[in-house]
């Protein structure tokens, strides 16, 4: 079984700060991971995702997270936060075996960020 | 332009009338899915097609049926909703092993009284 945490349901930060999103994630396989982006009243878009090439993955936005198997971790980072980045964040976990993918998709529960002046 | 598009983008129905809602993309994609969002709880996982003519269960199918008869279309169909379905639904496709990444369609937000 596949199962993704996200382990703060809130963030809060001021703009120009970094931001700190946290994912740990639990797989029998190699897994594929992802994190997404939803603005208010808006669908999802995709900001990174690992797939078993390097460990730190740059996104779009400014956005980068590190793989770290030993720890099961896959943190969602910014060096500087702008008020465009308020949204809610989607860690996710893709279900693999043996190399080929079931199609199953696992969601962690949603991180709200907010972003102040 | 490459996208998933879901309609209608607003439902609201009555329990036990039967309803559709379509996702088309144009990606060529093997793999389509849905899902639900409910506050709390993030997306789940309805049901999802590797391929035409195959399809799965995902977390919490109960309720609804799917069918792929053809690559690009893959309809969400409740036989007889219920309130507890009322909820924001997406569609996503992807190449076949979704390694790449999913593209999301803009949702459904379906209200059944």
């Amino acid at each position: 079984a596949q199962s993704v945490t996200q382990l703060d349901s809130h963030v809060s930060v001021s703009e120009g700060t970094p931001v700190l999103l946290r994912c740990n994630y639990s797989s029998s396989y190699s897994p594929s991971l992802f994190w997404y982006v939803q603005h208010p009243n808006k669908g999802l878009q995709l900001l990174l995702k690992y797939t078993s090439a390097a460990t730190l993955v740059k996104g779009i936005n400014g956005f980068e997270a590190e793989f770290k198997k030993s720890e099961t971790s896959f943190h969602l980072t910014k060096p500087s936060a702008h008020m465009s980045d308020a949204a809610e964040y989607f860690c996710v976990v893709s279900v693999l075996s043996g190399g080929t993918s079931y199609g199953k998709l696992t969601f962690g529960q949603g991180t709200i960020l907010t972003v102040h002046p | 332009e490459a996208q998933v598009t879901q309609n209608p983008r607003y439902l609201i129905t009555v329990t036990g009338k039967k309803l559709t809602v379509t996702c088309s993309q144009n990606m060529n994609h093997e793999y389509m899915s849905w899902y639900r969002q409910d506050p709390g709880l993030g997306l789940r996982q309805i049901y999802y097609s590797m391929n035409v003519e195959v399809t799965d269960k995902g977390d919490v199918p109960e309720g609804y049926k799917v069918s792929r008869k053809e690559k690009r279309n893959f309809p969400l169909i409740l036989e007889s909703p219920s309130p507890n379905q009322t909820s924001l639904y997406f569609c996503a496709s992807s190449l076949q092993d979704g390694s790449y990444g999913y593209t999301f369609g803009s949702g459904t937000r379906l209200t059944v009284v």
